[in-house]
């Protein structure tokens, strides 16, 4: 375990359901990201949660909906998805600015296919 | 906008052959740079990083990197790889300085595979 977990491991969603991926970090990190990682493709910001505030988004669909109720926790709410969004969805947490900042701790991922 | 480049998609080598992996960044300010590493049916994992000081940084297994300011890169060597080495590396770079939060943009990664 990497101190960040992420539920479930493994999704299969049709395109007319409502589902939400959850992230939990034990590191006392204050900032929160989600990512989502094609094949041959760069790891791609999604969204970046810091101090609980969203402050990134980066032109992401509607259909994909985060939700930060603490520190500890994010979530990302999915509904009416397309086949293309099937991918890894990997949460990340860092302790964001200044000199306690390390980089990334990861989940390891949600396996999400859209059939 | 920044952006992280990895040259090489996919390299094959064989056991005990040097490797370098190649990452350059374009972003004009002070950088935080990184290697992470994925293998098979794992998490991403931090291989090494540089935040300032000694450009040449050493990280977990035999994995080093060398900081080139001058020709925005951050390469990953390693004189003899292993079989176990076998895996998808990422090179990352966050940007430095206020009103930058602490993301980190990926190169598209390449894939390593080390032949017994």
């Amino acid at each position: 375990e990497t101190g960040v977990t992420q539920t479930p491991r493994h999704l299969v969603m049709g395109m007319t359901n409502k589902k939400s991926l959850k992230c939990e970090q034990h590191l006392g990190h204050n900032a929160m990201y989600w990512y989502k990682q094609s094949a041959k493709k760069p790891l791609e910001l999604m969204f970046v949660y810091s101090l609980e505030e969203r402050v990134e988004n980066n032109s992401v669909p509607s259909r994909f909906s985060p939700e930060c109720p603490n520190s500890s926790h994010l979530f990302l709410h999915l509904h009416t998805l397309q086949p293309e969004d099937s991918a890894l969805y990997l949460c990340a947490s860092s302790q964001d600015r200044g000199r306690d900042y390390y980089g990334y701790t990861f989940g390891s991922g949600t396996r999400l296919t859209v059939v | 906008a920044q952006s992280v480049s990895q040259h090489n998609h996919h390299v094959i080598l064989s056991e005990a052959a040097s490797l370098e992996l190649g990452c350059n960044y374009s972003y004009g300010g002070t950088v935080n740079l990184f290697w992470y590493v994925q293998y098979p049916g794992q998490h991403l994992q931090l291989l090494l990083k540089y935040f300032s000081g000694d450009p040449l940084v050493k990280g977990i297994k035999g994995f080093e990197a060398e900081f080139i300011k001058s020709k925005f890169s951050f390469n990953l060597r390693k004189p003899s790889v292993q079989w176990s080495d076998t895996a998808e590396y990422f090179c990352a770079v966050n940007a430095r300085g206020s009103g930058n939060t602490g993301k980190l943009i990926f190169g598209q990664g390449t894939t390593l595979q080390v032949k017994p």
